[in-house]
């Protein structure tokens, strides 16, 4: 793979279902993120990791949680998914740094029901 | 609070010039970024400004005025290819991007 990947694509969901969004990336960054988009909203960030080992809260993070066991990988799990949930998922990840910019995976749509 | 306010849609010319302002107000300032978004991808990387001034690229200018909170994304000679979003994002003090809602950019031929 070259760049970073999001899985899936889409989903349709159930309330109260568990989820997990998988988010690899192969640039060896330090840093990698998770935002939600919503219509006429800017993109919102749920959680991010500076480095492997590390996360921290973002500014919406209830309802999700992550874990950053390597440096490939950031996967962004809900719980107990609810219709406001229903989004589109955006991972990033950037070099750490001030002017670095952030790549992103191509998205995954959630759909709560 | 924090807050990017950029116009919410504009349309313009094949061809013509066209400058979607962003103003900020953030708890301090780390950069300014612009993305651009095409309907169902995701965002990539423009243009990132620290500085006052101008910083050229292309077709595609960005201006930074820290004092006044302010910025402008300059596209010149538009292309068909370049209907998208146009998203604004400053880097606040605890160097998270905060974002804009984005620009909705319509060309016509």
């Amino acid at each position: 793979i070259a760049g970073i990947t999001q899985a899936p694509t889409s989903q349709i969901l159930a309330a109260g279902r568990r989820m997990t969004l998988r988010c690899t990336q192969d640039m060896r960054h330090n840093a990698m993120y998770w935002y939600r988009q919503d219509l006429g909203l800017g993109l919102r960030l749920i959680h991010y990791s500076n480095t492997a080992g590390t996360t921290g809260k973002g500014e919406v993070p209830d309802g999700y949680s992550v874990s950053r066991a390597n440096t490939d990988d950031f996967p962004l799990t809900l719980a107990s998914a609810v219709p406001s949930q229903t989004s589109v998922y955006f991972c990033a990840s950037s070099v750490k740094g001030e002017n670095n910019e952030q790549f992103f995976g191509p998205g995954t749509r959630l759909t709560v029901l | 609070g924090q807050n990017i306010d950029q116009p919410t849609e504009m349309t313009a010319t094949e061809g013509a010039i066209v400058q979607i302002n962003c103003t900020y107000q953030t708890s301090g300032f780390n950069g300014l970024f612009w993305y651009q978004q095409h309907a169902g991808e995701a965002p990539t990387f423009l243009s990132y400004n620290v500085l006052d001034g101008l910083e050229e690229k292309g077709r595609f200018s960005s201006f930074l005025s820290r004092s006044k909170g302010y910025s402008y994304l300059l596209l010149k000679e538009l292309q068909m290819k370049d209907s998208a979003s146009y998203l604004c994002a400053v880097k606040d003090s605890n160097y998270q991007l905060i974002w804009g809602a984005g620009t909705k950019l319509i060309i016509k031929p």
